[in-house]
C-alpha cells in the first residue's frame, strides 16, 4: 500500500499567521489519466471530512482563498496563508491514484 | 444540494453482522462510484470498498475483503454495506462518500460498534 505521511501532526498557531502542512508518499502519484490524485480535507470535531483541495491543486467551492495546495511526484504541501480561528480542527491529505487509496495520519491544528 | 445519509449503525458482537445504507440526493447518482469510508481513533480513516456505477466493478481494502459486500440500487438512489463476521477492529464511524478517489461529498457517518 502507498504509505501517505504528514508533518507535522500538530500545529499550534497565532491567528493571522501562515501554516503549512507536508504530505509525502511512497509512490508517485500520477495516475494512466494523467491526473495526480492528492486530495486535502478538514474536519472539524464531531463533523464529517469535508474536501478543501482536490487533485494537487484544486480548490474546491466554497473554500478560502487563504487554502493553497501545490507539489508533484511524491511531495505535496497544503499552505494557509492567514490562520483563522474557523480553521481548527484536522488536516488530512489522501491519495486516490493507487489502490488502497491512503490517508496520511492527519495534523491536528489549534490556535496559539 | 448533495446529501448522503446513513443509517444502520448499531452495537453487534463479534462475528455479527450489520448492513448499512446511505441514502443519496441531491446529484445524478447513476453518474457515480459510491464508496464506503470507516474513521477509528486508533488507525484513522481507511477506504474500505467501492462500485461502480452498474454495480458491476467493486474493490475492498484487503482488511474487509472476503467479509464485506459493497451493492446499490439506483432506483432507491442507495448504496449499502453487508458487514459479515464483524470483528472488535471493524469498530468505526462509517462514512458513505463520492466520487471515487476524490471523495467531494460526505455524509454524517454511522457508527458500528464491536464488543463482546
Amino acid at each position: 500500500d502507498v504509505v501517505v505521511t504528514q508533518s507535522p501532526l500538530s500545529l499550534s498557531v497565532t491567528l493571522g499567521q501562515p501554516a503549512s502542512i507536508s504530505c509525502r508518499t511512497t509512490e508517485g502519484l500520477v495516475y494512466s489519466d494523467g491526473s495526480t490524485y492528492l486530495n486535502w480535507f478538514h474536519q472539524r470535531p464531531g463533523q464529517s471530512p469535508r474536501r478543501l483541495i482536490y487533485k494537487v491543486s484544486n480548490r474546491d467551492s466554497g473554500v478560502p482563498y487563504r487554502f493553497s495546495g501545490s507539489g508533484s511526484g511524491t511531495d505535496f504541501t497544503l499552505e494557509i496563508s492567514r490562520v483563522e480561528a474557523e480553521d481548527v480542527g484536522i488536516f488530512y491529505c489522501m491519495q486516490g491514484t493507487h489502490w488502497p487509496w491512503t490517508f496520511g495520519q492527519g495534523t491536528k491544528v489549534e490556535i496559539k | 444540494q448533495v446529501q448522503l445519509v446513513e443509517s444502520g449503525g448499531d452495537l453487534v458482537e463479534p462475528g455479527g453482522s450489520l448492513r448499512l445504507s446511505c441514502a443519496a440526493s441531491g446529484f445524478i447518482f447513476t453518474d457515480y462510484y459510491m464508496n464506503w469510508i470507516r474513521q477509528t481513533p486508533g488507525r484513522g480513516l481507511e477506504w474500505v470498498a467501492y462500485i461502480s456505477q452498474s454495480g458491476h466493478v467493486v474493490n475492498y481494502a484487503d482488511s474487509v475483503r472476503g467479509r464485506f459486500t459493497i451493492s446499490r440500487d439506483n432506483v432507491k438512489r442507495s448504496v449499502y454495506l453487508q458487514m459479515n463476521g464483524l470483528r472488535v477492529d471493524d469498530t468505526a464511524v462509517y462514512y458513505c462518500a463520492f466520487p471515487a478517489r476524490l471523495a467531494q461529498s460526505w455524509g454524517q457517518g454511522t457508527v458500528v460498534i464491536v464488543s463482546p
